[in-house]
């Protein structure tokens, strides 16, 4: 079955730009009609979510974030990616990659594990 | 303030049922869009555990149910297990300016 796993710095200095990458296993990210999306969670608090791509590379973003995330994929690595810039404080979360069945109604499934990245000088 | 609203928290007794609420509005459930459940136990990433409203993925027990109406919807959880102790969240679809992809803002159900 598919899997998702996300990786990049633990770290990100303020004002600097948070980068992330999820790597999908188990099936090709650009099989089925597949939204691949990228969701935060600050510790004690709940899920925002903050955008998705589909694999033709078209985007959708939370419009609160919409001014400095950008999320791309690379359908030859298998992996979607998240750039966040800017940062302060209030992104530190625990950030997750999930897949997104549908663009209309879908919900996600399966999830990464999470990582936590923390904005900190 | 989540789009979607929820209780902070419920709890009950082993055996017991509870539901959990989500109210949204005319640009998200109202307007016709599924919903969706999670449940996500202490330290760990969120599962799928009600889909399209009503349908749960295989493994899930037939103790957890879904249901829609109008502008909101609910999680009823019956024969309340210790293990069902965690985090709830639902997300549906949002057709506004909120944003496609929203999320209410949990529930934490303690198993008393």
């Amino acid at each position: 079955q598919v899997q998702l796993q996300e990786s990049g710095p633990g770290l990100v200095k303020p004002s600097q730009t948070l980068s992330l990458t999820c790597t999908v296993s188990g099936g090709s990210i650009s099989s089925g009609s597949y939204y691949w999306s990228w969701i935060r969670q600050p510790a004690g608090k709940g899920l925002e979510w903050i955008g998705r791509i589909y694999t033709s590379g078209s985007t959708n973003y939370n419009p609160s974030l919409k001014s400095r995330v950008t999320i791309s994929v690379d359908t030859s690595k298998n992996q979607f990616s998240l750039k966040l810039s800017s940062v302060t404080a209030a992104d530190t979360a625990v950030y997750y990659c999930a897949r997104l069945n549908s663009g209309y109604d879908g919900w996600f499934d399966p999830w990464g594990q999470g990582t936590l990245v923390t904005v900190s000088s | 303030q989540s789009v979607l609203t929820q209780p902070p928290s419920v709890s009950g007794a082993p055996g017991q049922r509870v539901t959990i609420s989500c109210t949204g509005s005319s640009s998200n459930i109202g307007a016709g869009y599924d919903v969706h459940w999670y449940q996500q136990l202490p330290g760990t990433a969120p599962k799928l555990l009600i889909y399209g409203n009503s349908n749960r993925p295989s493994g899930v027990p037939d103790r957890f149910s879904g249901s829609k109406s109008g502008t909101s919807a609910s999680l009823a959880i019956t024969g309340l297990q210790a293990e069902d102790e965690a985090d709830y969240y639902c997300q549906s679809y949002d057709s506004s300016l909120s944003g496609l992809e929203v999320f209410g803002g949990g529930t934490k159900l303690t198993v008393l």
